[in-house]
């Protein structure tokens, strides 16, 4: 069974442009999570959904950050526009029942550099 | 919202040594706590974890130890072994039931 999908593995874009993560979670999940991980901050939540809902966005940094869940097996966190100190790696997670302590599924995140 | 405090952020061992990594959080409505492990290049992934109704949890090599009186958990490895190379990190939900992390330990294990 496939595990939650994340792309492009790497970006490398200039100051300005536009950045989209993608995420694809497990079959099944009703929950799903975005991480950024820096050396400074460790892992963040940025923004978490719940049967395709946002739930709580509290966590992303300003209004440069969006992120959507059009459906249950995709979801996308964009970036307009970019800056270099959003230089990190972006994970998206998955779960069912976290609510009462399940495991959160990581993909093996996206490694964005913005020069 | 729950703090979540991990140490050390570094932990050098030699191959069979044990490890421990120490926890505490701060919200005492959190009773799930989980430890997930990252290795280089890959997402977190959950190794163990405990509920606030047990004081202590084993797995093979792997045990994790909860004191709710005094809000901290830590995680002990036995028999290190070079493949136990990784970053480990603590995390706890609080009230929200979502997880918070603590900031993370790299464990070196010299063969």
């Amino acid at each position: 069974d496939a595990g939650v999908i994340q792309s492009p593995r790497h970006e490398v874009t200039e100051m300005g442009q536009e950045v989209t993560l993608r995420c694809k979670p497990i079959s099944g999940h009703n929950s799903l999570f975005w991480y950024r991980q820096t050396m400074m901050r460790g892992l963040e939540l940025l923004i978490y959904f719940n049967n395709n809902v946002p739930i709580d966005d509290s966590g992303m940094p300003e209004d440069r950050f969006s992120a959507k869940m059009p459906n249950a097996s995709f979801s996308t966190l964009k970036i307009q526009p970019s800056e270099p100190r959003d230089s990190a790696v972006y994970f998206c997670a998955s779960s069912f029942g976290f609510e009462s302590g399940g495991e959160l599924f990581f993909g093996e995140g996206s490694r964005l550099t913005v020069l | 919202g729950e703090n979540v405090e991990q140490h050390p952020s570094t932990l050098s061992v030699q191959e069979g040594d044990s490890a421990v990594i120490k926890c505490t959080y701060s919200d005492s409505a959190s009773n799930y706590f989980p430890w997930y492990k990252q290795e280089l290049g890959k997402g977190p992934q959950l190794i163990i974890d405990i509920r606030s109704n047990v004081g202590e949890k084993k797995d093979q090599r792997i045990a994790v130890t909860l004191n709710k009186t005094a809000k901290h958990f830590s995680l002990h490895i036995t028999e290190t072994q070079p493949e136990d190379s990784a970053v480990y990190f603590c995390a706890a939900p609080g009230g929200s039931y979502i997880p918070t992390f603590g900031r993370g330990t790299s464990l070196i294990v010299h063969p």
